[in-house]
């Protein structure tokens, strides 16, 4: 039961430098998100997307691209790193044709540092 | 704003006790409300998700309440062992807002001693 499947676990960027962060999930959910977790301010919704082609902002969107070309993959695109961006990231998705009733299943994190 | 606290933001308890953990929300017009489990470096294990027009929801040894006109939830655990411990968030899905994603507390950190 592999359920929603990030990578890389970590990662050490240099100011400037790009990457995206992969998730993939094999539950058929239409919903798949994207937060960071930072000490004292809890889980932040970076980007989301309610179906393949369709993606939308969160809380903090600013410095992250987001596309969805399948149901399966969200990933999560780092332009130009900055040491703000430093965090742990969670990539989350739901079921029930992404109507607000469905369980949220996270990934395993992936832990970025940006020096 | 729809905020979502939770008291305390750390708990120890000795092996067998029964706990309360508290879960307070500043709306009532919720789609549900999801308790999560997380484990040190690893992602969030979702627990229990309560719909707003339920009352409880229970799993084991886990029993989770909702009293949306009040803006609570509480997780009950019983028979607490050292395997518990962990940091447990709660998480509501507000009607209102525009993303109608998750608002997370910031956790409690349980420790069960042996």
């Amino acid at each position: 039961n592999a359920g929603v499947t990030q990578t890389p676990k970590f990662q050490v960027l240099k100011t400037g430098q790009s990457m995206t962060l992969q998730c993939a999930q094999d539950m058929n959910h239409e919903y798949m998100s994207w937060y960071r977790q930072d000490p004292g301010m809890g889980l932040r919704l970076i980007h989301y997307s309610v179906g393949a082609g369709i993606t939308d902002q969160g809380e903090v969107p600013n410095g992250y691209n987001v596309s969805r070309s399948t149901t399966e993959d969200f990933p999560l695109r780092l332009l130009s790193a900055a040491p703000s961006q430093t965090s742990v990231y969670f990539c989350a998705s739901r079921g029930n044709g992404g109507r607000a009733s469905g369980e949220l299943f996270f990934g395993e994190g992936s832990r970025l540092t940006v020096l | 704003k729809q905020e979502v606290t939770q008291i305390p933001a750390a708990l120890s308890v000795p092996e067998g006790e029964n706990l309360v953990l508290n879960c307070s929300f500043t709306d009532s017009a919720i789609y549900n409300l999801q308790w999560f489990r997380q484990d040190p470096g690893k992602g969030l294990t979702s627990l229990l998700l309560i719909q707003s027009s339920q009352r409880e929801q229970t799993s084991g040894r886990l029993n989770a309440s909702l009293d949306k006109s009040s803006g609570r939830s509480t997780l009950y655990i019983a028979a607490s062992q050292p395997g518990d411990s962990a940091t447990y968030l709660c998480a509501v899905r507000f009607i209102a807002g525009s993303a109608r994603q998750l608002t997370f507390g910031s956790g409690t950190q349980l420790t069960v001693l042996p």
